[in-house]
């Protein structure tokens, strides 16, 4: 297993445009966590989902953000109408679930950076 | 409410010793970690406290106090590849970590 996968790296897109990141987690874990870092910051909670179900989303997110992960596996982020506040890194991690044992922590992706211009 | 403080940065010296401080005010608390993260790079596991006291791991040691809410990071011999920013993070009891602001150490000869 090569660990947590995020593509692309890199996105630059102008305003106004929709862009999407795609993850892929470690194959055996069952929990997926999107989070949101700026600069100087730590990451910020989004979404999360228990196999392909989503259980939480942040009251942060708004409308113009999606995630799916439709057979469990890999999960897609999808940001509409871009805004310049929405630069940032976008890090993706993956976990057991609570079941899973004692210490069941994240592994992170590399994470894709988002610049809107 | 949540909240996690930690410094914003902190300078120190190679081969010295430094301590970064985390507190936290949770609801429900399952778990403190400690991640270490390199400019344009994920953060990766450190230390992970549940019950109280000292866990140790070659260089670095993690402290947890739940009754007074309160963690640190101890880091040892200091390097410069250790120049980095440390997120302290708490689970909670859904499983989902809440992370502070994180704290840039930077490390001078």
């Amino acid at each position: 297993d090569t660990g947590v996968s995020q593509n692309p790296r890199h996105k630059i897109t102008k305003r106004g445009q929709n862009v999407t990141f795609r993850c892929d987690p470690i194959s055996e874990h069952n929990r997926l966590y999107w989070y949101r870092q700026t600069l100087g910051q730590g990451p910020e909670f989004l979404t999360y989902f228990q196999n392909e179900a989503q259980l939480e989303k942040s009251r942060l997110l708004s409308d113009r953000f999606s995630a799916e992960r439709p057979k469990g596996s890999f999960s897609t982020l999808e940001i509409q109408r871009t805004e310049q506040g929405d630069s940032a890194m976008y890090l993706c991690a993956s976990s057991l679930s609570e079941s899973g044992g004692a210490n069941y922590g994240y592994t992170f992706g590399s994470g894709t950076r988002l610049t809107v211009v | 409410g949540q909240n996690i403080d930690q410094p914003t940065e902190m300078t120190a010296t190679e081969g010295a010793i430094v301590q970064i401080n985390c507190t936290y005010q949770t609801s429900g608390f399952n778990g403190l970690f400690w991640y270490q993260q390199h400019a344009g790079e994920a953060p990766t596991f450190l230390s992970y406290n549940v019950l109280d006291g000292l866990e140790e791991k070659g260089r670095f040691s993690s402290f947890l106090s739940r009754s007074k809410g309160y963690s640190y990071l101890l880091l040892k011999e200091l390097q410069m590849k250790d120049s980095a920013s440390y997120l302290c993070a708490v689970r909670n009891q859904g499983g989902k970590l809440i992370f502070g602001q994180g704290t840039e150490l930077s490390v001078k000869p």
